[in-house]
């Protein structure tokens, strides 16, 4: 069975400084992964996905996550945070590309 | 383009009483997914519609069921409703459904039970 480990529910950094959140699945089969951002009384938006090309993988707003199959991680980047990345982040995983399991979710939180 | 729609936003409802809520998917998408959403267990897959049939479904009791219409308007009922179930409701659709990284989330509906 797929898992998703978001390690860190609440992270809290300085405007300009690294983003960071983390993600480790577990999957039976090569997986689809997956980072989705929530705001506010909003529903999710995807940020990025990794379908099994590049390792590295660019998204909007200037994130990034780079999949390691050895460490079954796929950590979600950004070199400079800003105030309006703060939100909530999910990462998900899915075996079959029909539905996804999510992990519990990490609050980023962005000091001035 | 208009993007998924959901009605009603907001939602009370008392312990014991049944529930309808309704989405409505991009225009040209045929697949719409149901999820959950709670502080306690987080985001979690109820089922997927695609032409009307349920393809998937997750692990959640027969009180919570959904249906979709020829014109792929999906909805989803709950019945006997339990404090447990006050949750943001979510639907996504996508062309196919067959791809996940290419759903679109509406914006919820949140339900309280009382």
């Amino acid at each position: 069975a797929q898992s998703v480990t978001q390690l860190g529910s609440h992270v809290s950094v300085s405007e300009g400084a690294l983003v960071l959140l983390r993600c480790n699945y577990s999957s039976s089969v090569p997986p689809y992964l997956f980072w989705y951002v929530q705001y506010p009384n909003q529903g999710l938006q995807l940020l990025l996905k990794y379908t099994s090309a590049a390792t590295l993988v660019k998204g909007i707003n200037g994130f990034e996550a780079e999949f390691k199959k050895s460490e079954t991680s796929f950590h979600l980047t950004k070199p400079s945070a800003h105030m309006s990345d703060a939100a909530e982040y999910f990462c998900a995983v899915s075996e079959t590309q029909r539905a996804l399991t999510f992990g519990s979710g990490t609050r980023l939180q962005v000091q001035p | 383009k208009a993007g998924v729609t959901q009605t009603p936003r907001y939602l009370i409802k008392t312990r014991g009483q049944q529930v309808t809520l309704s989405c409505s998917p991009i225009s040209g998408h045929r697949s719409v997914s149901w999820y959950q959403q709670t502080p306690g267990q987080g985001l979690q897959f109820l089922f997927e519609y695609f032409s009307e049939t349920q393809r998937n479904k997750g692990n959640f009791p027969g009180r919570f069921s959904g249906r979709q219409f020829s014109n792929s308007r999906s909805e989803m009922n709950v019945s006997t409703l339990e404090l447990g179930d006050s949750a943001l409701y979510l639907c996504a659709s996508s062309v196919s459904g067959d791809r996940v990284g290419e759903q679109y989330f509406g914006p919820g509906t949140r339900l309280t039970v009382t």
